[in-house]
């Protein structure tokens, strides 16, 4: 079993809709967690940390962290085709080490 | 956010040659780095962890004599790939954390070996 789980997509949204991603952990000793988002050919880019259990909202995005269920998710709201890309849940891991999920392909069609 | 650079963004080299990465953070000290390695349609995949003034720790598989890390110093971090053969062509990124703000990636570096 990975230590962390991603759908791998592709998930197709509507322009406008609001996309949503899932990420499940094992590791329960991991206390913070990250969405990175990566268009293809470039490194990943953060867009959302939470540490905390609840919910966590920057702009358009809205983190939730659930540590009981281990879940962690993404909601992308008012989706645009800027917006397409790979989006990747990490967990932190012993060391520093960031541990990452497959990645959830995300499609926004106009 | 925290800004890493990472050089060069892309390079071609000969096979048997040698190809020097650098991964620089810029506005904050890292006394720990990441390497990563992804092929195509694939996820990153941990190489090594780089740690300034010690040896890097190497990831299950990953052959430390021909992906030679160095950090020398609070803000750079190299990876050297030895004696690169095709199987080696991929995209290698670097990151580093910041405690507060999380992990930041370098642009990565595209390696194609001819």
């Amino acid at each position: 079993q990975k230590e962390v789980e991603q759908n791998s997509g592709p998930l197709s949204v509507p322009e406008g809709a609001i996309a949503s991603l899932n990420c499940t952990y094992s590791d329960r000793g991991s206390q913070s967690f990250f969405w990175y988002r990566q268009y293809s050919g470039k490194s990943p880019e953060l867009i959302m940390s939470i540490y905390s259990n609840g919910d966590k909202e920057d702009g358009r995005f809205t983190a939730q962290l659930n540590k009981a269920s281990q879940y962690v998710s993404l909601l992308i709201r008012d989706s645009q085709p800027s917006d397409s890309a790979t989006y990747l849940c990490a967990g932190s891991g012993s060391w520093g080490k960031l541990q990452f999920g497959a990645g959830t392909q995300v499609v926004v069609t106009p | 956010g925290a800004v890493v650079s990472q050089h060069p963004s892309w390079v071609i080299c000969k096979s048997g040659t040698s190809v020097k990465i650098e991964c620089r953070s810029l506005d904050f000290q890292a006394t720990t780095m990441f390497w990563y390695r992804q092929f195509p349609k694939q996820s990153l995949m941990l190489m090594a962890t780089s740690n300034e003034g010690s040896k890097a720790t190497y990831e299950q598989g990953v052959e430390k004599d021909k992906f030679l890390i160095n950090h020398a110093s609070l803000t750079l971090s190299t990876l050297t790939v030895t004696s690169a053969h095709p199987e080696d062509s991929s995209f290698y990124i670097c990151s580093a954390r910041d405690r507060r703000l999380g992990a930041f990636f370098g642009q990565g570096t595209r390696l194609t070996v001819v």
